[in-house]
């Protein structure tokens, strides 16, 4: 149990669907992250979260659109996406975004692998 | 252009020799530095980290050097065990650089243990 859930955990999908990914964190924490792992790319930060107010766009598309309901739940909604979005889509929390991350550093869920087909 | 540089995809090492992970930085603001875990299907864990007034950490078996002057840090392993087998991600942030704080990764090296 990490603490932080994803769902789904496989999603395929055509260029003109919409769906949404969901992540909840049982952890208490105040920041939340999205994250995408594109092969032989490093972990790439798309969103930040903090007290539910987005503080981090990393240039994304606004094919991705975040939601932050409240502290604990974080969305990514997708629609009219490109083969090229197909990665592993990774939610984290930690307390804080900054100060407290070098004490408690970045809790990952355990992702959503995206097809675009 | 990346700030973060694993170099080596992947590395095998026999069963209870010393594994050595290697991270390249080019950012000199960075003053933070962590290693992540990750198994398949899991998300990254996190493992040890150095703040960069240290050179050395050490956590059990596992133990972080960190060069300043060469930009570069490594994950020791010893003794290395089957279960240390996944993707080892070296990361970094600049926590003095004020509002532009942000976690980079490397592209990670893939560890196999070998029984």
């Amino acid at each position: 149990e990490t603490g932080v859930t994803q769902t789904p955990r496989h999603l395929v999908m055509g260029m003109t669907n919409k769906k949404s990914l969901k992540c909840e964190q049982h952890l208490g924490h105040n920041a939340m992250y999205w994250y995408k792992q594109s092969a032989k790319k490093p972990l790439e930060l798309m969103f930040v979260y903090n007290f539910k107010e987005q503080t981090e766009n990393n240039s994304v598309p606004s094919r991705f659109s975040p939601e932050c309901p409240n502290s604990s739940h974080l969305f990514l909604h997708l629609h009219t996406l490109q083969p090229e979005d197909s990665a592993l889509y990774l939610c984290a929390s930690s307390p804080d975004p900054v100060t407290d991350r070098v004490n408690s550093p970045l809790h990952f869920g355990n992702g959503t692998r995206l097809t675009v087909t | 252009d990346q700030q973060v540089k694993q170099n080596s995809p992947s590395l095998s090492v026999q069963e209870g020799r010393i594994s050595i992970l290697n991270c390249d930085y080019t950012n000199s603001m960075f003053d933070y530095f962590l290693w992540y875990k990750k198994y398949p299907a899991e998300g990254p864990t996190f493992l040890i980290s150095i703040s960069s007034i240290k050179d050395k950490n050490e956590d059990g078996r596992f133990t972080v050097f960190l060069n300043k002057s060469a930009k570069h840090l490594s994950l020791h392993i010893v003794p290395s065990q089957p279960g240390d087998s996944a993707v080892y991600f070296c990361a970094a942030i600049a926590i003095s650089n004020f509002g532009n704080e942000k976690l980079t990764f490397g592209t990670g090296t893939r560890l196999t243990i070998i029984p």
